[in-house]
């Protein structure tokens, strides 16, 4: 049974740093097929795609929040860890973890990206 | 890499057919056959319905399909059922291995 959980602090000042863990059973980080993406949604808002981190530990980041995110995993933790720095009130959000298969060295080749299994989701309030 | 555009609302009634349009450019959407597409209910985790334009999941109901034409994608529910109400989303590759989502669909069943 595959399942994905968040964590982290459901509040968060502005411009402090948010660390957010997703732990992954069922699947294995270490394999060769399984990547794991952070998708966000603001409150009554659309899904946004933030970052994925490939099964050979390549990494990829939303163009726009390139510059605030960073993505790694700890396989022998089966842990995806996800920071924004520099957090505002707009980042207020619940932020999923989601399991994306993909093609290693190949990236997301031949079936494109897509989400098969979600966590519940984790909301994080940013205020002072 | 500007969101994706879906129609605010949708709706039809019970046995009907409703088509849902996600909209895009060349540079993701018309420019792989990598369109997904994901039932939300409200407090929910979202549910991957279909991939790869028209693939669907294992346990996905064959009322839905999807398709594409050009720059836009489309999710149809044919058969419409009360339990199909929901948010539903659009997800296309962007190139340089980015994602991008649509605004995102209500669907109401009359």
């Amino acid at each position: 049974q595959v399942t994905l959980k968040e964590s982290g602090p459901v509040l968060v000042k502005p411009t402090e740093t948010l660390t957010l863990t997703c732990t992954v059973s069922g699947f294995s980080l270490s394999n060769a097929r399984m990547g794991v993406s952070w998708i966000r949604q603001p409150p009554g808002k659309a899904l946004e795609w933030l970052a994925h981190i490939f099964s050979n530990d390549a990494k990829s980041y939303s163009t726009s929040l390139k510059s605030r995110l960073t993505i790694s995993k700890d396989t022998s933790e089966s842990q995806v860890v996800l920071t924004m720095t520099n957090m505002d009130p707009v980042d207020t959000a619940t932020y999923h973890c989601a399991r994306s298969p993909d093609a290693a060295g190949n990236g997301w080749y031949p079936e494109g990206p897509y989400f098969d299994y979600w966590g519940q989701g984790f909301l994080v309030t940013v205020s002072s | 890499q500007s969101a994706l555009t879906q129609p605010p609302s949708a709706s039809g009634s019970p046995g009907q057919s409703v088509t849902i349009s996600c909209t895009g450019a060349s540079s993701d959407v018309g420019g792989y056959n990598y369109v997904s597409w994901y039932q939300q209910y409200p407090g929910k985790a979202p549910k991957l319905m279909i991939y790869a334009v028209s693939q669907r999941p294992s346990g996905v109901p064959d009322r839905f399909s999807g398709s594409k034409s050009g720059n836009t994608a489309s999710l149809t529910v044919s058969g419409l059922q009360a339990e199909d109400e929901a948010d539903y989303y659009c997800s296309s590759y962007a190139g340089s291995n980015t994602v991008v989502f649509g605004g995102g669909t209500k669907l109401t069943v009359l």
